[in-house]
């Protein structure tokens, strides 16, 4: 069964500084990965997806990933954090070949400091 | 504009009571989500519906049901039966299983 695991589930970094949000997955077949942005009491909103094209993937408001097969991960990086980027993000994941819901990771909150 | 409608934002349930959670959306989506977001556990999925007259039980489906008698429509009622209700429940849709998600904002369900 495919698994998500989200190491951290809160990160602090100061405005400018480089955020790196970890997800590592577990899939005996190829998946699709996500990740997911939401701000207090709000829905999500996709930031990015992987779905076997390109291993690095860019999405909104800066944000990139790559997809490392031989690590089974899905880091979210942001090469200068903003106060806007104060959220929790959530990866997840979905095989490529069955009917399946997306199974999320447990979040991971980020904070940005001034 | 094109999205999904979650309603209320806020709903308040006595002990004993059903309260059933309204998702719609206009995306003509095939598929719908239901799924429960506690502090710190992530979302954990109730149910989803594929097509018009057919749904699957997620991996917390006790204690709630569904329907899908329309595309646009998908409400989650919470029966007397579920023993901690109180959560955020967000509601989603997506073309099809495999692509990713558009989220609704929310409804934040109190049991008082």
């Amino acid at each position: 069964a495919q698994s998500v695991t989200q190491l951290g589930s809160h990160v602090s970094v100061s405005e400018g500084a480089l955020v790196l949000l970890r997800c590592n997955y577990s899939s005996s077949v190829p998946p699709y990965l996500f990740w997911y942005v939401q701000y207090p009491n709000q829905g999500l909103q996709l930031l990015l997806k992987y779905t076997s094209a390109a291993t690095l993937v860019k999405g909104i408001n800066g944000f990139e990933a790559e997809f490392k097969k031989s690590e089974t991960s899905f880091h979210l990086t942001k090469p200068s954090a903003h106060m806007s980027d104060a959220a929790e993000y959530f990866c997840a994941v979905s095989l490529i070949q069955a009917g399946t819901a997306l199974i999320f990771g447990k979040g991971t909150t980020l904070s940005v400091s001034s | 504009d094109g999205g999904i409608t979650q309603s209320p934002k806020y709903l308040f349930r006595k002990e004993g009571q059903n309260v059933t959670l309204s998702c719609e959306q206009n995306l003509n989506h095939d598929a719908m989500y239901w799924y429960r977001q506690d502090p710190g556990q992530g979302l954990r999925l109730i149910y989803y519906s594929q097509i018009v007259n057919d749904f699957q039980k997620g991996d917390i489906a006790e204690g709630y049901s569904v329907s899908r008698e329309k595309k646009e429509s998908f409400p989650l009622t919470v029966t007397s039966a579920q023993k901690n209700p109180t959560a955020f429940y967000l509601c989603a849709s997506s073309p099809h299983m495999n692509y990713g998600y558009t989220f609704g904002s929310g409804t934040r369900l109190t049991v008082v």
